[in-house]
């Protein structure tokens, strides 16, 4: 298994526009999570699906932010309009969806927003 | 509200010394404790976990211990290696919930 997929790697866009980050998540897996990593917070969760269905957005910042998973193997995370203050590396991670298991991280999108 | 904290930012160790690595935590509904590693443009990787049923959990030169009573955990290295140059972070979760906490991470360096 090619492990969770994140795409693009890098993006930089200028304020205002509108960002999109793409996942996919090891197969057979059932639950996907979106982190923010920032040098003051660390690791924050964003969002997370169980089975495609968002189950806690609490950590998604303001309504700029919206995360969708329309099916098992795709997750998309959207920033509309972006910020400079949006900029970070944002993870995708995926579980086989049990309590205590291991979450599989894909390597990061970075986000610059100039 | 930080739930999980690691306080020391980063930490320079001499190769085949112990690196010790702290985190605190303030929820005490947290039941299960990881830590992870992670490499400059690689996703975080896991490492090694306990429970909160155990004070101790060792895997070959890495240990983890938990202090409930403190709410504390630390991960001991030893030896340490270059290869163990990276950022560690602390997570913690609760029995049931799948939402993993992480702390803000401690960068370790062993120095050659």
């Amino acid at each position: 298994d090619a492990g969770v997929i994140q795409s693009p790697r890098h993006e930089v866009t200028e304020m205002g526009q509108e960002v999109t980050l793409r996942c996919k998540p090891i197969s057979g897996h059932n639950s996907l999570f979106w982190y923010r990593q920032t040098m003051m917070r660390g690791l924050e969760l964003l969002i997370y699906f169980n089975n495609n269905v968002p189950i806690d957005d609490s950590g998604m910042p303001e309504d700029r932010f919206s995360a969708k998973m329309p099916n098992a193997s795709f997750s998309t995370l959207k920033i509309q309009p972006s910020e400079p203050r949006d900029s970070a590396v944002y993870f995708c991670a995926s579980t086989l969806g049990q309590a205590n298991t291991e979450a599989f991280f894909g390597q990061g999108t970075r986000l610059t927003v100039v | 509200d930080q739930q999980v904290k690691q306080n020391s930012p980063s930490l320079s160790v001499q190769e085949g010394r112990i690196s010790i690595l702290n985190c605190d935590y303030t929820n005490s509904m947290f039941d299960y404790f990881l830590w992870y590693k992670k490499y400059p443009a690689e996703g975080p990787t896991f490492l090694i976990s306990i429970s909160s049923i155990k004070d101790k959990n060792e895997d070959g030169r890495f240990t983890v211990f938990l202090n409930k009573s403190a709410k504390h955990l630390s991960l001991h290295i030893v030896p340490s290696q270059p290869g163990d140059s990276a950022v560690y972070f602390c997570a913690a979760i609760i029995f049931g919930n799948e939402k993993l906490t992480f702390g803000t991470g401690t960068r370790l360096t062993i120095i050659p």
